[in-house]
């Protein structure tokens, strides 16, 4: 399989607890984006890599909330201190530098006790 | 502020007949436009997108219009399948932006045999 692939695909954790999310972007794709999903809504961005390094944040993306990509490869999107409005669907997305089209992961469902 | 608009929560169509699909954007500033479906437990897929230049794009049974001076593109299926019943997303991105979307609220749609 060629596509994003996020890991775990759910996650039950209590307030107050860390929790890390791991992405795998296509291979090669430069690009990668991560956003989040609520009941109801689309999907809202968070932040994005080109390579490894982070070249937007969405004001959505608390100092509890932190996102790597090291070696341009794979990323991880950690928070802090976990409260319940963080439940929500993660979604990874990657592309090609100058693609307008992103490919999207399955989503890490988070939900916080 | 919601810069792209789905108001429609939900159509429900027959199978066989035109699925119309519409979406509103605020920001003059986008210039790329794409739809996406998602099934449930899955990330959104891509379905067709439509560059500012355009007013047309058209794929197999999917066709995107854009009316840049109304800021509305809508989506045609024709002949609707069971099978296209899902959650479509409207996007948008600025290419000043690095390419983020954003994200209609979606719109569930029904095709029933």
């Amino acid at each position: 399989d060629t596509g994003v692939s996020q890991n775990p695909r759910h996650k039950i954790t209590k307030r107050g607890q860390n929790v890390t999310f791991r992405c795998d972007p296509i291979s090669e794709h430069n690009r990668l984006y991560w956003y989040r999903q609520t009941l109801g809504q689309g999907p809202e961005f968070l932040t994005y890599f080109q390579n490894e390094a982070q070249l937007e944040k969405s004001r959505l993306l608390s100092d509890r909330f932190s996102a790597e990509r090291p070696k341009g490869s794979f990323s991880t999107l950690e928070i802090q201190r976990t409260e319940q409005g963080d439940s929500a669907m993660y979604l990874c997305a990657s592309n090609p530098f100058s693609y307008n089209e992103q490919f999207f992961g399955p989503g890490t469902r988070l939900t916080v006790l | 502020d919601q810069q792209v608009k789905q108001n429609s929560p939900s159509l429900s169509v027959q199978e066989g007949r035109i699925s119309i699909l519409n979406c509103d954007y605020t920001n003059s500033m986008f210039d790329y436009f794409l739809w996406y479906k998602k099934y449930p437990a899955e990330g959104p897929t891509f379905l067709i997108s439509i560059s500012s230049i355009k007013d047309k794009n058209e794929d197999g049974r999917f066709t995107v219009f854009l009316n840049k001076s109304a800021k509305h593109l809508s989506l045609h299926i024709v002949p609707s399948q069971p099978g296209d019943s899902a959650v479509y997303f409207c996007a948008a991105s600025e290419e000043t932006s690095g390419s983020r979307l954003t994200f209609g609220e979606g719109t569930q749609l029904t095709v029933n045999p």
